[in-house]
């Protein structure tokens, strides 16, 4: 069965500094596609990265980018030069199987708080 | 483009009622999904729905159903409603048919069970 760790809870920075969520899976899929949400108060899930299982690329979007490691089988997620615009929950998520990604595992999400 | 809208956007039932919850996709969207959100379980996949069949189904009982329309707005019901179904249900669409789709989620309903 797939499964989504993110083992920190919540995390505290003050606005500026830059912080890196964790994200491990575990899938038996060889192609799977892994997923970065972000919920706000208003209780809308934001999507905000994709990245596939075949394309191991980091990246930088803005202020946010992701380090993908499939020999760690990780998935982490930083922000850099937080604002208090991105204090929510942040959600990693999986896919299941190849094909659509319309089966999502969710790990328990990681309630980040900016302060100024 | 519109995004994903839910309605209602709040719910108060009591235990044995049942409620029906609605989800208007992206325009182009084919399919729906819908997840349960609780403190307890976190976020949870109930069903798929694409092109009006349920493609996928999660680990829910048989209370939970869902049925999606030909315009592919999806509908989902819960019947004899027990505590335990009090959540935010969320609802996301996607294209449904390309390898690297995205789901995009709606606002959600908040549903609370007395």
């Amino acid at each position: 069965a797939q499964k989504v760790t993110q083992a920190q809870t919540e995390i505290s920075v003050v606005e500026k500094e830059d912080v890196t969520l964790d994200c491990v899976y575990e899938t038996r899929d060889t192609t799977y596609y892994l997923f970065w949400y972000k919920q706000p108060p208003s209780g809308e899930l934001v999507f905000l990265i994709r990245r596939n299982s075949f394309d191991e690329q980091n990246e930088i979007s803005g202020r946010y980018s992701w380090n993908f490691q499939k020999s760690t089988s990780s998935f982490n997620f930083t922000i850099t030069a937080s604002q208090v615009v991105d204090s929510a929950v942040y959600f990693c998520a999986l896919s299941e199987g190849p094909g659509t990604a319309s089966k999502l595992t969710f790990g328990t999400g990681t309630r980040l708080q900016v302060t100024l | 483009k519109a995004g994903v809208t839910q309605t209602p956007r709040y719910l108060i039932k009591t235990r044995g009622q049942q409620v029906t919850l609605s989800c208007s996709p992206i325009s182009g969207h084919r399919s729906v999904s819908w997840y349960q959100q609780t403190p307890g379980q976190g976020l949870q996949f109930l069903f798929e729905y694409f092109s009006e069949t349920q493609r996928n189904k999660g680990n829910f009982p048989g209370r939970f159903s869902g049925r999606q329309f030909s315009n592919s707005r999806s509908e989902m019901n819960v019947s004899t409603l027990e505590l335990g179904d009090s959540a935010l249900y969320l609802c996301a669409s996607s294209l449904g048919t390309v390898l690297t789709d995205t789901q995009y989620f709606g606002p959600g309903t908040r549903l609370t069970v007395l």
